[in-house]
C-alpha cells in the first residue's frame, strides 16, 4: 500500500472555478502535511503547510486536514490559468529526530481559460 | 540568501560512466533527500539522510550511492549499475523533529541524460 495517495488527474476546471485536490495517507503517526506546486520542468515549491485538524487559508488557497480520516485536501478558489501545474501532497513521518518526508505522485491540474 | 544549490543543471553521461551530482544547503537542515523524477511521473525517493555519516536507502536505491560527510553536503553518484539513469534529479532538505518548520525545500534540479 502506498503511503501517500493522490489521483493523478488531469483535473480540468474552468477559469474562476474552485479546484479541489485530495490526498490520503496511511500512517496515523504523521504530524505534518504539505502541498507543493510543480510547474513542468521545474522543482516543487511549497504553497501550504498544515499541522492540525481543520482548515487553513492563505489567499486563494485553503488546506483541509482530517486526521481521523487520514485525509488532506487543497482548495484553490478563483482558479487561474497560471495555477495549471502538478500539485504534490507530502507527509512528514516519524517522530523525534528520525523522520522522512514522503510525497504522493501528484495531481495534474488544468485550468481552462 | 539561504537555500539549496544543485549542480550541474544539465549533465550528460556516457554508457558505463559514473557521475556525481552535487547538492549543497546553507539552511542548517539536518535531513537531506534525493529524488528521481521521470517525465510525467511523481517523485521517487533514492536516498535520505538524517544526520552526518548516516543515510538510508529509499525506494529506488539500486545503482546509486551517496555520502554525508558534512551537514551541508549530500552528493549523489549515479553508477554504471544504474541502467536507465536519464531523469530529473531533485535534492531537498528539511529540519528534523515534529510539527512546524519541517517542510522540505528543493534545489533547482539536475537533468541527467545518457548519450
Amino acid at each position: 500500500q502506498k503511503e501517500v495517495e493522490q489521483n493523478s488527474g488531469p483535473l480540468s476546471v474552468p477559469e474562476g472555478a474552485i479546484a479541489s485536490l485530495n490526498c490520503t495517507y496511511s500512517d496515523r503517526v504523521s504530524q505534518s502535511f504539505f502541498w507543493y506546486r510543480q510547474y513542468s520542468g521545474k522543482s516543487p515549491e511549497l504553497i501550504m503547510s498544515i499541522y492540525s485538524n481543520g482548515d487553513k487559508e492563505d489567499g486563494r488557497f485553503t488546506a483541509q486536514l482530517n486526521k481521523a480520516s487520514q485525509y488532506v485536501s487543497l482548495l484553490i478558489r478563483d482558479s487561474q490559468p497560471s495555477d495549471s501545474a502538478t500539485y504534490l501532497c507530502a507527509v512528514n513521518w516519524g517522530s523525534g529526530g528520525y523522520q522522512k518526508v514522503t510525497f504522493g505522485t501528484g495531481t495534474k491540474l488544468q485550468v481552462i481559460p | 540568501d539561504g537555500g539549496i544549490t544543485q549542480s550541474p543543471k544539465y549533465l550528460f553521461r556516457k554508457e558505463g560512466q559514473n557521475v556525481t551530482l552535487s547538492c549543497e544547503q546553507n539552511l542548517n537542515h539536518d535531513a537531506m533527500y534525493w529524488y528521481r523524477q521521470d517525465p510525467g511521473q511523481g517523485l521517487r525517493l533514492i536516498y535520505y539522510s538524517q544526520i552526518v555519516n548516516d543515510f538510508q536507502k529509499g525506494d529506488i536505491a539500486e545503482g546509486y550511492s551517496v555520502s554525508r560527510e558534512k551537514k551541508e553536503s549530500f552528493p549523489l553518484t549515479v553508477t554504471s549499475a544504474q541502467k536507465n539513469p536519464t531523469a530529473f534529479y531533485l535534492c531537498a532538505s528539511s529540519m528534523t523533529g515534529v510539527g512546524r518548520n519541517t517542510e522540505a525545500f528543493f534545489g533547482q534540479g539536475t537533468r541527467l541524460t545518457v548519450v
